[in-house]
């Protein structure tokens, strides 16, 4: 069946460092991969997307990689700040009869100290 | 520009009754969608919208039901409500171009008490 997970649930970092948030998924028709941010009481956050075709996207601080070899996605957030702490989810839409279905890992807490 | 809205904000229910869970979607999007988001679990894909028709879903029981409206808004129905339907309830929606495959945006949720 279909799967995201992450590796680490929690994580805890200094400000200004830089974090790395790691996921795994497990089909390996999935087209398209989402990562959102949760803060407490609100509903998810997009935050950067990739599809399958590219290895590699840029954001504001943010840059996702992909690496379909292994089925892995990553996060990395430059020079993190307070404001960056919340759950944080990986996000495939596997295609196929899962087209439109988004399946969630159970998230990564981030949190960051001043 | 609007973002997607839902109401209510909180529902209390009593076990056996039924909740209806509202959304409307942004302004030019056609496609909603169901999540569940049960606590200390990640968010469950519940159903998907798209031009007024059911395009996918979830594993979850015929009790959980919806449809969308000619207006792109979009109701979610629980029958016969059980404990364990106690959640977060999260709307999303997209422009629908890629078939699905594109990028969802959230509302805040309601969040649905089953006692």
């Amino acid at each position: 069946g279909e799967s995201v997970g992450l590796h680490l649930p929690t994580l805890s970092v200094q400000e200004g460092d830089n974090s790395i948030i790691n996921c795994a998924y497990s089909n390996s028709a999935s087209d398209y991969f989402i990562w959102y941010k949760q803060e407490s009481g609100k509903g998810p956050q997009f935050i950067i997307d990739i599809r399958s075709n590219m290895d590699k996207r840029q954001g504001q601080r943010v840059t996702v990689l992909l690496n379909k070899t292994v089925k892995h996605l990553s996060l990395q957030i430059a020079a993190t700040q307070p404001g960056d702490s919340a759950v944080y989810f990986c996000a495939e839409n596997g295609g196929g009869t899962s087209y439109g279905k988004l399946t969630f890992g159970q998230g990564t807490i981030l949190t960051v100290h001043p | 520009e609007a973002g997607v809205t839902q109401s209510p904000t909180h529902l209390i229910k009593t076990r056996g009754q039924q909740a209806t869970l509202r959304c409307s979607p942004i302004s030019g999007h056609t496609s909603v969608y169901w999540y569940q988001q049960a606590l200390g679990l990640g968010l469950q894909f519940l159903l998907w919208y798209d031009e007024g028709e059911e395009r996918n879903r979830g594993n979850f029981p015929p009790r959980f039901s919806g449809r969308q409206f000619p207006n792109y808004s979009s109701e979610l129905n629980v029958n016969a409500l059980e404990l364990e339907d106690s959640a977060l309830y999260l709307c999303a929606s997209s422009t629908g171009t890629s078939g699905g495959g594109d990028e969802q945006f959230f509302g805040p949720g309601t969040r649905l008490t089953v006692l």
